[in-house]
């Protein structure tokens, strides 16, 4: 089975500084790696996958992740956060072996702060 | 312009009653999801169909029902046996082209029992 954690369950940063959003997984096989966004009551929207190709990935709006097999870590990175950047971010992770369901992790809500 | 509806985007429910929620897709995916949202936590998965007429209980399908009688609907029904039911429902789909991991959400409806 797998699983993922967020390590962190509400980051505060100021506009401008940099954000990061950790993400912990636990798989018995390759997994692939999603963060999805969410802004208040909306659905979710793919910012960016892992599935086995480069390591470092990059999404849309900035954001990019790196994929570190030894960490078993994909945590989430931007340079400098925008005050529209502030919402719910999950890190989700599937395997093929189990039907490629996605596992969702607890959520990160981002707190930017003007 | 292809997506995924859903409606209503708000529902209110009395104790005791059933109610449906829409799902629509124009994406020409085969599979379709259902996932509820509670404050503070990541999605779990009610029920999903990976093709038309089938379909299999996810992690929490009791007290849910659901039909896929169409490649583009997959509607849920909310049954008085469902003990909270107060959430945010999200619908979601993939191909078999994306290995099915990579999933499209719907904007969600979310439901209020009075």
């Amino acid at each position: 089975a797998q699983s993922v954690t967020q390590l962190d369950s509400h980051v505060s940063v100021s506009e401008g500084t940099p954000v990061l959003l950790r993400c912990n997984y636990s798989s018995s096989y390759s997994p692939s790696l999603f963060w999805y966004v969410q802004h208040p009551n909306k659905g979710l929207q793919l910012l960016l996958k892992y599935t086995s190709a480069a390591t470092l990935v990059k999404g849309i709006n900035g954001f990019e992740a790196e994929f570190k097999k030894s960490e078993t870590s994909f945590h989430l990175t931007k340079p400098s956060a925008h005050m529209s950047d502030a919402a719910e971010y999950f890190c989700v992770v599937s395997v093929s072996n189990a039907g490629n369901m996605l596992t969702f992790g607890g959520g990160t809500r981002l707190m930017v702060k003007p | 312009d292809g997506g995924i509806t859903q409606s209503p985007k708000y529902l209110f429910r009395k104790e005791g009653q059933n109610v449906t929620l829409s799902c629509e897709q124009n994406l020409n995916h085969d599979a379709m999801y259902w996932y509820r949202q509670d404050p503070g936590q990541g999605l779990r998965l009610i029920y999903y169909s990976q093709i038309v007429n089938d379909f299999q209980k996810g992690d929490i399908a009791e007290g849910y029902s659901v039909s896929r009688e169409k490649k583009e609907s997959f509607p849920l029904t909310v049954t008085s046996a469902q003990k909270n039911p107060t959430a945010f429902y999200l619908c979601a789909s993939s191909s078999p082209w994306t290995g099915y991991n990579e999933q499209f959400f719907g904007p969600g409806t979310r439901l209020t029992v009075l």
